[in-house]
């Protein structure tokens, strides 16, 4: 079974300039969700969609970032115009849904994301 | 305790010793406790998720036991090897919320 993907795995892009992100989850997981992990930081949460609907999007840092999530597969994330501050790996997770709140989430790799 | 807390943030261990890492995590609402492992560039590895106070899980020679009442969770590695060298997380859900809240991780590094 092919685990959770992400595409790129590096991004180096000038402030201002706009960045997408795709993941792909494991076939057949409702639950998808993003975190962002900032240099020395811990890694936090973005928001999460259960098929194609955004169930929770408290974690998003502002109106610079949108995520999609069309048909329930892929997801994307956009960053415009990316800051400094938007630097960090960007991770990509999926879970089944049918284990209600006690659900192992399957992590990608992550998008390095530098801005310069 | 309001955030998910790790320590220590790093350790280095002779091949052959045994260690133990902590997590601290919020009681209130607690719901799960969940332990990754996660070696830079690539995937973090689901190693365990825990619910019930008193809860032991146990995968080859790693283990971890779960005190949701006064919210500590421990990870053992046994005979540690240099390929046990990562970060190990943790994280919690709590209340109605499924998003993983993750404590900084530690960095553990055994030396051959």
């Amino acid at each position: 079974e092919a685990g959770v993907t992400q595409f790129p795995s590096h991004s180096v892009i000038e402030k201002g300039q706009t960045v997408t992100l795709r993941c792909d989850p494991i076939s057949g997981h409702d639950n998808l969700y993003w975190y962002r992990r900032v240099m020395g930081k811990e890694i936090k949460f973005l928001l999460h969609f259960v098929k194609e609907s955004k169930q929770d999007e408290s974690g998003m840092p502002n109106n610079r970032f949108l995520a999609e999530r069309t048909g329930g597969t892929y997801s994307t994330l956009k960053v415009q115009p990316a800051e400094l501050e938007d630097s960090g790996v960007y991770f990509c997770a999926s879970s089944q849904g049918a284990g209600g709140f006690v659900d192992t989430q399957y992590f990608g790799p992550g998008t390095r994301l530098t801005v310069l | 305790i309001l955030n998910v807390e790790q320590s220590p943030q790093s350790l280095h261990v002779q091949e052959g010793d045994s260690t133990n890492f902590t997590c601290s995590f919020p009681s209130s609402n607690f719901y799960a406790l969940h332990w990754y492992r996660w070696e830079t560039a690539k995937s973090p590895e689901a190693l365990f998720v825990m619910t019930l106070n008193g809860d032991e899980k146990k995968k080859g020679r790693i283990s971890a036991t779960l005190n949701t009442k006064e919210g500590y969770s421990y990870l053992y590695i046994k005979g540690s090897q240099p390929e046990d060298s990562a970060t190990y997380l943790c994280a919690s859900t709590s209340g109605s919320a499924r998003q993983l809240t993750f404590g900084s991780g530690t960095q553990l590094t055994v030396l051959p």
